[in-house]
């Protein structure tokens, strides 16, 4: 199962509403988690089962959709939100992560 | 708290091999399948492999499947990747990470660089 990210990269200002999507190349109903890392660290786990939001996350990142489609949202851009984003599908082996999307400042 | 510790990195020929090893602790080991995902330099997140809790069943990616061999003790919470017949392209940090519900990965250690060069 291939997954795309759209945007690859993503300039926006604090406060700003961001949407980030995840498609992938076959049906994965709800398996599908998103992470974001930033430079020299390791990724952290922010939505998992498509919507379901990890324990300790800030309530304004949600995340929606099934089957091929998914949407990461950010209701207001906060500063340590500036990072790259993936997702990574659990439907099926391999596991796969999509290429990811910058979020920088504007 | 939970803490993944990998260790075992290094410079290695091409051919060559490698072990790598993640230790747990501050959590029930054995009640959780784990993961490790690689990072080439300035590249995104490649995930490698998977093991169930108990050790019964293994995956790959295709990209290492036949020359990595992803293992297990329970009795030493300790996570380990073996690396065979390492090639240029294997050069990357290796995490490894826990599995949540089959559904993420949750937790997540520094990682461990690989770098196979002459």
């Amino acid at each position: 199962i291939q997954l795309t990210q759209s945007p690859s990269f993503l300039s926006a200002s604090l406060g700003d509403r961001v949407s980030i999507t995840c498609r992938a190349s076959q049906a994965i109903s709800s398996r599908l988690a998103w992470y974001h890392q930033k430079p020299g660290k390791a990724p952290k786990l922010l939505i998992y089962a498509a919507s379901t939001l990890q324990s300790g996350v800030p309530s304004r990142f949600s995340g929606s959709g099934s089957g091929t489609e998914f949407t990461l949202t950010i209701s207001s851009l906060q500063p340590e939100d500036f990072a790259t984003y993936y997702c990574q599908q659990f439907n099926s082996y391999p596991f796969t992560f999509g290429p990811g999307t910058k979020v920088d400042i504007k | 708290q939970v803490q993944l510790v990998e260790s075992g990195g290094g410079v290695v020929q091409p051919g060559g091999s490698l072990r790598l090893s993640c230790a747990a602790s501050g959590f029930t080991f054995t009640g959780y399948g784990m993961h490790w995902v690689r990072q080439a330099p300035g590249k995104g997140l490649e995930w490698v492999a998977f093991i169930r809790f108990d050790g019964s069943n293994e995956c790959y990616s295709d990209s290492v499947k036949g020359r990595f061999t992803i293992s297990r003790d329970n009795s030493k919470y300790t996570l380990y990747l073996q690396l065979n017949s390492l090639r240029a392209e294997d050069t990357a940090v290796y995490f490894c990470g826990r599995d949540w519900h089959g559904s993420g990965i949750d937790y997540w250690g520094q990682g461990t660089l690989v770098t196979v060069s002459s």
